[in-house]
């Protein structure tokens, strides 16, 4: 297998675009999380699904932030509209199962907002 | 608050020599704790999960512990490389919600030659 597979690697976008960032997990892992890593606070999950339903969102930061799985080998995490502050690494991360699964994460989307 | 405290938060070790980071946390009720190693603009890779009934788990030259009673956890590199320069993040999940984690700030560990 190819490991969780992230898209864009790299994003520079203007205040006020769309972003959308892009996650293929592990096939045949049935969680699937959303992480932001910056700087200041660390590594820090947003979101995640068990069985592509979303499972707890209470990390998602505010409104301009959604996340979608629409089947289990997709999913995506959209910024709309974006701003400076949401410069950060975007992880994702899948798993089987979660109380002894390891968590394989992707390489990472490093997003600029200027 | 549940909380995930790392020390030292930075360290410098000489090739060959061995280390031990330090992981406390008020994380309750408790699921597991892992350790990460994350290179330089690369994802974070999971290097050892223990549950509360597990007082030691290795993988080559890492070894972690737990203490689920004073809740702290060390992580022991032995005969240190280059290649373990990194950030090792220490990350404790709730037993309540196991999908739902705290992390770490993280230790940067240099292996200098």
């Amino acid at each position: 297998d190819a490991g969780v597979i992230q898209s864009p690697r790299h994003e520079v976008t203007e205040m006020g675009q769309e972003v959308t960032l892009r996650c293929k997990p592990i096939s045949g892992h049935d969680y699937l999380f959303w992480y932001r890593q910056t700087m200041m606070r660390g590594l820090e999950l947003l979101i995640y699904f068990n069985n592509n339903v979303p499972i707890d969102d209470s990390g998602m930061p505010e409104d301009r932030f959604s996340a979608k799985m629409p089947n289990a080998s997709f999913s995506t995490l959209k910024i709309q509209p974006s701003e400076p502050r949401d410069s950060a690494v975007y992880f994702c991360a899948s798993s089987y199962g979660t109380y002894r699964g390891e968590q394989f994460f992707g390489p990472g989307t490093r997003l600029t907002v200027l | 608050k549940n909380q995930v405290e790392q020390s030292p938060q930075s360290l410098i070790i000489l090739e060959g020599k061995n280390c031990t980071l330090q992981c406390n946390y008020t994380v309750s009720p408790f699921s597991n704790l892992r350790w990460y190693k994350q290179d330089t603009g690369r994802g974070p890779v999971s290097l050892t999960i223990m549950t509360f009934s597990e007082n030691t788990k290795s993988n080559g030259r890492y070894t972690a512990t737990l203490d689920a009673d004073t809740k702290q956890s060390s992580l022991h590199i032995t005969a240190s490389q280059l290649s373990d320069s990194a950030s090792y993040i220490c990350v404790v999940s709730l037993n309540t919600n196991a999908g739902k984690s705290t992390f770490g700030d993280g230790t940067t560990l240099t292996v200098k030659p």
